[in-house]
């Protein structure tokens, strides 16, 4: 099985801040990365597929990078609705693996 | 509007069985591959199966041989049958469609559908 890690677990931020998560596979996917966005009670929220791809309706503000075993989730300027618990999830073989997480709260 | 609604949680006792329903509107449940997600109370998320348009089944080793997905075609609902549930089992699912099939990765989710297996 592929195992996903993301760093940091946890990011303090204000409104405003860039903020990058990293998010690293064990071994190499190619470009079958994806992250979602979920919030407390909430499904998780499609952002960013093939690791770079803008999800339909999801602001610019967001973008993905990467490829192999190394990715990055980038928020260029933090709104007060991106606080919330952001995944990557490899796509390139069963079983599909999620990282474990990153929270994204008020500083 | 494409919307998935699952129904069908609730209490069951460790060793007990218990169907999960996916409602689909907007598009069509046959023509799509489908999968089943599931998170465990303040847990990170874990894929449980995916079901190809053609009949293929995948499944998590973790549930292997005690769930089974399926569909009604009729309906337009996908289903997760589990059986022999444990206490490790107790989670949200949500049903969730390959942004485009096998792509693997999933848009759009349902609103899940807690589960609970405990004496």
């Amino acid at each position: 099985d592929i195992q996903m890690t993301q760093s940091p677990s946890s990011v303090s931020a204000s409104v405003g801040d860039r903020v990058t998560i990293t998010c690293r596979a064990s071994q190499g996917v190619s470009r079958w990365l994806a992250w979602y966005q979920q919030k407390p009670g909430k499904a998780p929220k499609l952002l960013i597929y093939a690791a770079s791809s803008l999800q339909s309706g999801v602001p610019s503000r967001f973008s993905g990078s990467g490829s192999g075993t190394d990715f990055t989730l980038t928020i260029s300027s933090l709104q007060p609705e991106d606080f919330a618990t952001y995944y990557c999830q490899q796509a390139n073989s069963f079983p599909l693996t999620f990282g474990p997480g990153t929270k994204v709260d008020i500083k | 509007e494409v919307q998935l609604v699952e129904s069908g949680g609730g209490l069951v006792q460790p060793g007990g069985s218990l169907r999960l329903s996916c409602a689909a509107s907007g598009f069509t449940v046959s023509s799509n591959y489908m999968n089943w997600v599931r998170q465990a109370p303040g847990k990170g998320l874990e894929w449980v199966s995916v079901l190809y348009s053609g009949g293929i089944t995948y499944y998590a080793d973790s549930v292997k041989g005690r769930f089974t997905m399926s569909r009604d075609n009729s309906k337009n609902m996908l289903y997760l049958q589990m059986n022999s549930l444990r206490v490790e089992d107790t989670a949200v699912y949500y049903c969730a469609r390959d942004r485009a099939a096998g792509t693997r990765w999933f848009d759009p989710w349902g609103q899940g559908t807690l589960v609970t297996v405990s004496s």
